[in-house]
């Protein structure tokens, strides 16, 4: 069955880093578009980027870009994000996401999300 | 505020029917950008319900139904069951903002 697993979330700085991780089973990784989006604490859901199912296309929401890199490797079936010059407005869940064939399809499958706490 | 804008709660008895409106404009759903419906328990996956307007995915029962009109979206659940409680979130992309809009979410309670 399809399963998504996020990894790497943590407590960090202000200003500082992480990359998270999503392993991917269950299915053709390399046919999917795949996505991030996290949920603020006591906030809704926030769409942050995503990337074409061969990697040649990524795209942010504005408050990230220049500073979040989404990238895969098909070969491990892992979808990433590196996450960098991190601020309290970046606190939240991080959930990986299966994008359904076809072009602005939806999100089939999550993954149960990691946590992410940007505190001094 | 967002884009896409939703009721912050609705409630209904248990049997009854309730409708989750969606209200966008004419730079995502009035523009044909189809509108996808989840449901979320905090601290779980988020799960597809509708997908492009009004598909069910294999495997959500059929009291769940999905609309839309002009620059609007609807969810409706039928026979509400405890185990809906939930909230339940609109989402489309936007060519405005040229990314994809989640609204600000719904939270149903199953009284």
């Amino acid at each position: 069955q399809v399963q998504l697993v996020e990894s790497g979330g943590g407590v960090v700085q202000p200003g500082g880093s992480l990359r998270l991780s999503c392993a991917a089973s269950g299915f053709p990784f390399s046919t999917h578009a795949m996505h991030w989006v996290r949920q603020a604490p006591g906030k809704g859901l926030e769409w942050v980027a995503v990337i074409s199912s061969d990697g040649s296309n990524k795209y942010y929401r504005d408050a990230v870009k220049g500073r979040f890199t989404i990238s895969r490797d098909n070969s491990k079936n892992t979808l990433y994000v590196q996450m960098n010059s991190l601020t309290t407005e970046d606190t939240a869940v991080y959930y990986c996401a299966r994008q359904l064939v076809g072009t602005l399809s939806g999100l089939d499958y999550w993954g149960q999300g990691t946590l992410v706490t940007v505190s001094s | 505020q967002s884009v896409l804008t939703q009721p912050p709660s609705v409630s209904g008895a248990p049997g009854q029917r309730v409708t989750i409106s969606c209200s966008g404009s004419s730079s995502n759903i009035g523009a044909g950008y189809h509108v996808h419906w989840y449901q979320h328990l905090p601290g779980t996956a988020p799960k597809l319900l509708i997908s492009s307007n009004s598909n069910r995915p294999s495997g959500v029962p059929d009291r769940f139904s999905g609309s839309q009109s002009g620059t609007s979206a609807s969810l409706a659940i039928t026979g509400l069951q405890a185990e809906d409680e939930a909230d339940y979130y609109c989402q489309s992309y936007d060519s405005s903002l040229t990314r994809r809009v989640f609204g600000g979410g719904t939270k149903l309670t199953v009284l």
